[in-house]
């Protein structure tokens, strides 16, 4: 059972937004930074978002986060097929002096 | 350029210690404005974050875990290693070591992975 509550799945054609939402609490999301992993099949997590709304260099413009209260959400616009892989939340959770992560959300391209 | 390699044994026994090394390079542990922290990743399940120390030697263990766990680092060698006690086939993953910079970045670098399967 994660900390952090996603959705196990959600899918959408090409071209297409979609919008996977990360719930938390006052001692995770509501007080500290959020997130984003992207993994591919077969490969190691990737940074995609930090500090809640930061795209690392060369992460896509498609690919945005915000926060707002205790959860969080991963807006993915203009969908392609490579976008299909597990996407993850996480966050610090000052009650368990740790990182926290979401149980990840498998993102299917139609 | 930052880069991370996980080492260790591909199999254990039950109730054996797990050794686990991170290599990393492109940076220095030690300041604590730096740290590398360990996640694992059973087969076709979720990430769980295990523990992280930064560079002035501060520590920090996943509650459900602490008492098996120990996080250290030798700066001479740009190492990082975690030894995790007792294991059994559950503790079966994919270890992964990576490069944070404490709320700011989050694990913005990663090592590829190490399998370690529990098995008799």
């Amino acid at each position: 059972q994660s900390v952090l509550t996603q959705p196990p799945s959600v899918s959408g054609t090409p071209g297409q937004r979609v919008t996977i939402y990360c719930s938390g609490s006052s001692s995770n999301i509501g007080s500290n930074n959020v997130y984003w992993y992207q993994q591919l099949p077969g490969t190691a997590p990737k940074l995609l978002i930090y500090t809640n709304n930061q795209r690392p260099s060369g992460v896509p413009d498609r690919f945005s986060g915000s926060k707002s209260g205790t959860s969080a959400s991963l807006a993915i616009s203009g969908l392609r097929s490579e976008d299909e892989a597990d996407y993850y939340c996480a966050a610090w959770d000052d009650s368990l002096s740790g990182v926290v992560f979401g149980g990840g959300t498998k993102l299917t391209v139609l | 350029q930052i880069t991370l390699k996980e080492s260790g044994p591909t199999l254990v026994k039950p109730t054996q210690t797990l050794t686990l090394t991170c290599t990393f390079s492109g940076f220095s542990l030690s300041t604590s404005r730096v740290g590398v922290g360990w996640i694992r990743q059973p087969p076709g399940k979720a990430l769980e974050w295990l523990a992280l120390i930064y560079g002035n030697d501060e520590k920090r263990y996943s509650p459900s875990l602490k008492s098996r766990l120990t996080i250290s680092k030798d700066t001479s060698k740009n190492q990082v290693v975690l030894t995790m006690t007792n294991m059994d086939p559950v503790d079966t993953a994919t270890y992964y070591c990576a490069h944070d910079v404490p709320g700011l970045t989050g694990f913005d670098y990663w090592g590829q992975g190490s399998l370690v399967t529990v098995s008799s």
